[in-house]
């Protein structure tokens, strides 16, 4: 099955300035990868997501970036903001079949004002 | 609030002792998914149904079983916890079968076996 591995497992970075979270994945039939962000004592929450069809995404602030060859995709933010602290996890999914979304094991990012 | 209702939020049980926990999705969503994460670990694929039948298992030990009901709320039960039982348990929904557009999920319910 899938495998993801997430880094860095936290994040430290000052207000304003860009925050970098990478994950790689192991089965190169994985095409869907969203990114969720958790706020404390709430559920994960849909931010962004990418499909194989396209190396970058954006919205606003938050962007991400997909490598198919060397299976490894980047969720960037900048402008940093209080409100960004929180714990973020990648997935990784193939678009078929029965297989699940498979989580990264998250990142605790703190945004320092 | 994502539309995603799970009770309750707190449990606090006695290793041996069986719960419930109980989710309804997100109105017209199909699927429903559970997730387990424990204490520096990522969210831990459990099971998934999808208008009433099972349609996925992950790492789902024995002694958890999960079902469906027609009104399309779903409910985890855990028997004979233990310890290590001890974590998060999410649900999730999405519309269709496969999750193609991503999952919604609810606030989850934290347990605690002592």
């Amino acid at each position: 099955g899938e495998n993801v591995e997430q880094h860095p497992s936290t994040l430290s970075v000052q207000e304003g300035d860009s925050a970098v979270i990478k994950c790689t994945y192991s089965d190169s039939a994985s095409n869907y990868f969203p990114w969720y962000k958790q706020e404390l004592g709430k559920g994960p929450q849909l931010i962004i997501d990418i499909r194989s069809n396209v190396g970058e995404k954006k919205d606003q602030r938050i962007a991400v970036t997909l490598n198919k060859t060397a299976k490894h995709f980047s969720l960037h933010i900048t402008e940093t903001q209080p409100e960004d602290s929180a714990v973020y996890f990648c997935a990784a999914r193939p678009n078929f079949g029965n297989e699940k979304l498979t989580f990264g094991t998250g990142t605790r990012l703190t945004i320092i004002p | 609030d994502s539309g995603v209702t799970q009770t309750p939020k707190h449990l606090i049980t006695a290793t041996g002792q069986r719960v419930t926990l109980r989710c309804s999705p997100r109105s017209g969503d199909l699927s429903v998914y559970w997730y387990q994460q424990s204490l520096d670990q990522g969210l831990q694929f459990l099971i998934q149904y999808y208008n009433g039948e099972e349609r996925a298992k992950g790492n789902i030990l024995e002694r958890f079983s999960a079902q469906q009901f027609p009104d399309l709320h779903s409910e985890l039960n855990l028997s004979s916890l233990e310890l290590g039982d001890s974590a998060l348990y999410f649900c999730a929904s999405s519309a269709d079968r496969e999750g193609r557009y991503g999952y919604t999920f609810g606030s989850g319910t934290r347990l605690t076996v002592v």
